[in-house]
C-alpha cells in the first residue's frame, strides 16, 4: 500500500514547457523528500522540505509542502530533455521507515 | 569512496531457487535500507539497519526473505525458495543519522523464470 499519490503517473512534454507534479496524502509527514531515478539507477535525492508551506528552488525546479504537511509539489520550468526521469517523493516521520509514493514519469521530447 | 555498491546488478533465476544480493553502503553510514520496486511503482521499505542491529521489518518482507548486516559494513539480502511474484529491483540505500539523505545503489534486478 502506497501511503502517497502521485499525479499524473505519466507525463510527456515538449523542451520548454513547464510542468508542475503532486504528491498527496491523508497522512501528516514531518518531511519530505523529492527524487529522480533514471532507467536502471537508484533514485538521487533533489531536496528536503520540512516546514508547512516551505518553499524551496533549485534552479528550474521549485518545490513547496503543503501547510498541512500532507501534501507537496514540483514545479519544473521551462523542462529540458535532462529533466527525463521518474520523479519520486518519500515522506517519513520518524527519520525511520520512508513511504515513496507511486512515482510520475516525465519525457521531455527534444 | 565511490557511492553505494550492490552485486550483482542483474540476477535471472529459476522459481524455487535461492538467491542472495550484497550492498556495500558509504564506509562510514551507519543507516542502511532495503527496498523493493516494481515497474511502475515506487520503492517499497522492506526493512533497516544501525550498525549492524536490523531495528525494523516491514510486513513485505515474509519468512523466506532474511537480510544481515554482520559487521556493520556490508548487507546481504537472501531470498529462499524464489517466486515469480519475487521479480524485481532490490535497492539498498545507505545514510549518516537517522532522517538524513539517502543515498541509493544501481540496485539489483531480480528475475524469476
Amino acid at each position: 500500500t502506497q501511503l502517497l499519490e502521485q499525479s499524473p503517473q505519466f507525463l510527456s512534454i515538449q523542451e520548454g514547457e513547464n510542468l508542475t507534479v503532486y504528491c498527496n496524502s491523508s497522512s501528516v509527514f514531518s518531511s519530505l523528500q523529492w527524487y529522480r531515478q533514471e532507467p536502471g539507477e537508484g533514485p538521487v535525492l533533489l531536496v528536503t522540505v520540512v516546514t508547512g508551506g516551505e518553499v524551496k528552488k533549485l534552479k528550474r525546479l521549485t518545490f513547496q509542502f503543503g501547510d498541512a504537511r500532507k501534501d507537496s509539489s514540483l514545479h519544473i520550468t521551462a523542462a529540458q530533455p535532462g529533466d527525463t526521469g521518474l520523479y519520486l517523493c518519500a515522506g517519513t516521520n520518524t527519520g525511520n521507515q520512508f513511504y515513496f509514493g507511486t512515482g510520475t514519469s516525465l519525457t521531455v521530447i527534444p | 569512496d565511490t557511492g553505494v555498491s550492490q552485486d550483482p546488478r542483474h540476477k535471472i533465476t529459476k522459481r524455487g531457487q535461492n538467491v542472495t544480493f550484497r550492498c556495500d553502503p558509504i564506509s562510514e553510514h551507519n543507516r542502511l535500507y532495503w527496498y523493493r520496486q516494481t515497474l511502475g511503482q515506487g520503492p517499497e521499505f522492506l526493512t533497516y539497519f544501525q550498525n549492524e542491529a536490523q531495528l525494523e521489518k516491514s510486513r513485505l518482507l515474509s519468512d523466506r526473505f532474511s537480510a544481515e548486516r554482520p559487521k556493520g559494513s556490508f548487507s546481504t539480502l537472501e531470498i529462499q525458495r524464489t517466486e515469480q511474484g519475487d521479480s524485481a529491483m532490490y535497492l539498498c540505500a545507505s545514510s549518516y543519522i537517522p532522517g538524513s539523505e539517502q543515498f541509493f545503489g544501481p540496485g539489483t534486478r531480480l528475475t524469476v523464470l
